[in-house]
């Protein structure tokens, strides 16, 4: 069954401090990873794309890896803030069809 | 910078009501999605809409939901009667092609069934 799932559900991490979220995929024949970012109650505003060929996407603070070979992701977000504080979500692009399978979700508290 | 807009934000309905959710997707892009989260749950994939048919639908997908694009900007979610546990967000997507290229998604409707 093509899963993901991310761990820890929740963190909190004081401001200033580097973010590490991870997340796992059960199956290495992706086309890709997105990673969203969640605020409650409201839509899922994408942050990095990552194709199966790349190993990383940069965009300011945020930095995406993909390891297909292990089944993961991490996305580091440097020098944490307050307004970081939100779930964060990733998606796998399975091979084979067109939907994004979603993990729970990375819910971040930035303690200022 | 263009993107998927959603209405109503919040719908309220009685059990084994029609509703009729509504997006406008990225104009250039060709195709469209609908997800849905149950609170405290994962999101997840409802259906996919290419060149004016459904080309993939989950198990969730079933004879009460139907999809159209009316116009040449609207993308359609409709839930012929509805139950308890449609009760949900659901989020429309759009992108330019299928599989490799990024998804990008709308504030979503809360879809409250009573």
């Amino acid at each position: 069954k093509q899963e993901v799932t991310q761990i820890p559900a929740a963190l909190s991490v004081p401001e200033g401090e580097n973010l590490v979220l991870n997340c796992s995929f059960t199956d290495s024949a992706i086309y890709n990873l997105q990673w969203f970012r969640q605020d409650p109650g409201k839509g899922l505003t994408s942050l990095l794309l990552i194709q199966s060929s790349q190993r990383e996407q940069t965009s300011g603070r945020l930095n995406a890896s993909l390891d297909k070979s292990s089944g993961r992701s991490t996305l580091y977000i440097a020098a944490s803030q307050p307004g970081d504080s939100a779930t964060y979500l990733c998606a796998a692009n399975y091979r084979g069809n067109n939907r994004l399978a979603f993990g729970k979700g990375n819910q971040v508290v930035v303690i200022p | 910078e263009p993107e998927v807009t959603q209405t109503p934000s919040h719908q309220v309905t009685q059990m084994g009501q029609e509703v009729i959710l509504r997006c406008v997707p990225i104009s250039n892009h060709l195709y469209f999605y609908w997800y849905r989260q149950i609170l405290g749950q994962k999101v997840e994939f409802l259906v996919s809409f290419y060149n004016n048919e459904i080309s993939e639908k989950s198990e969730i997908f079933d004879d009460q939901f139907s999809v159209e694009r009316p116009d040449g900007s609207n993308f359609t979610l409709k839930i012929r009667s509805t139950k308890l546990e449609d009760s949900a967000m659901y989020f429309c997507a759009s992108s330019e092609g299928p599989s490799y290229n990024e998804q990008f998604f709308g504030p979503g409707t809360r879809l409250t069934v009573l």
